[in-house]
């Protein structure tokens, strides 16, 4: 049973550009969370969704950010118009009820 | 708002030596607890977990954890440490607030070295 994958694991992007990162759940998991990881930082929650539905996502900023788990495909998390401030390793972890399994971590850099 | 503070940052020991890493946490309702590990170049895998039942848990590698409920505490041991325990620790906590599982709270992790 594959864990938890994320794609790409390291991700440059240059100011102003788009980063899209990628979560497959493991098999048979129906919740999905994000995380962000700052320099120093513990892991702050962003967002749980369930197939095609957000449940919670008091953690993701007001703009720029959105999170999508379609009914086929994996989870996206979309970060438009990066700025520096957006570098840092996002987690992604899945679960069938309540223990959560995480993926490997995009480590995205702004230029 | 839920917060978890673990009180050591950074924490050095020698192997054989006896591990105990704080956690406290804020929200007085029911809870569930767990500690993470994050080896160097790998990602987070629990270590234990607490949900009901004995307060005292006991996980892989010989890791254990009590949970107090008076004192909002969910402390990390180990009896004797190995050079190979050298890793970032997480302590995270999920509440339930009558709408169902929020996500994880993490601490801000113990970075933890162990010295042959």
């Amino acid at each position: 049973n594959a864990g938890v994958m994320q794609n790409p694991r390291h991700l440059v992007r240059r100011r102003g550009q788009e980063a899209r990162l990628r979560c497959s759940p493991m098999k048979g998991h129906s919740h999905v969370y994000w995380y962000r990881q700052l320099p120093e930082e513990g892991l702050k929650f962003m967002v749980y969704l369930q197939k095609e539905n957000i449940i919670d996502e008091s953690g993701m900023p007001k703009e720029r950010f959105s999170a999508e788990f379609p009914k086929e495909g994996p989870s996206i998390l979309r970060i438009q118009q990066v700025v520096r401030g957006d570098s840092a390793a996002y987690f992604c972890a899945s679960s069938p009820a309540d223990e959560q399994y995480f993926g490997p971590g995009t480590r995205l850099t702004v230029t | 708002a839920q917060s978890v503070s673990q009180h050591n940052h950074h924490v050095i020991l020698s192997e054989a030596a006896s591990l105990e890493l704080g956690c406290n946490y804020s929200y007085g309702g029911t809870v569930n607890l767990f500690w993470y590990v994050q080896y160097p170049g790998q990602h987070l895998q629990l270590l234990l977990k607490y949900f009901s039942g004995d307060p005292l848990v006991k996980g892989i590698k010989g890791f254990e954890a009590e949970f107090i409920k008076s004192k909002f505490s969910f402390n990390l041991r180990k009896p004797s440490v190995q050079w190979s325990d050298t890793a970032e620790y997480f302590c995270a906590v999920i509440s339930y607030s009558g709408g169902g599982a929020d996500g994880l709270t993490f601490g801000k992790g113990t970075h933890l070295i162990i010295q042959p």
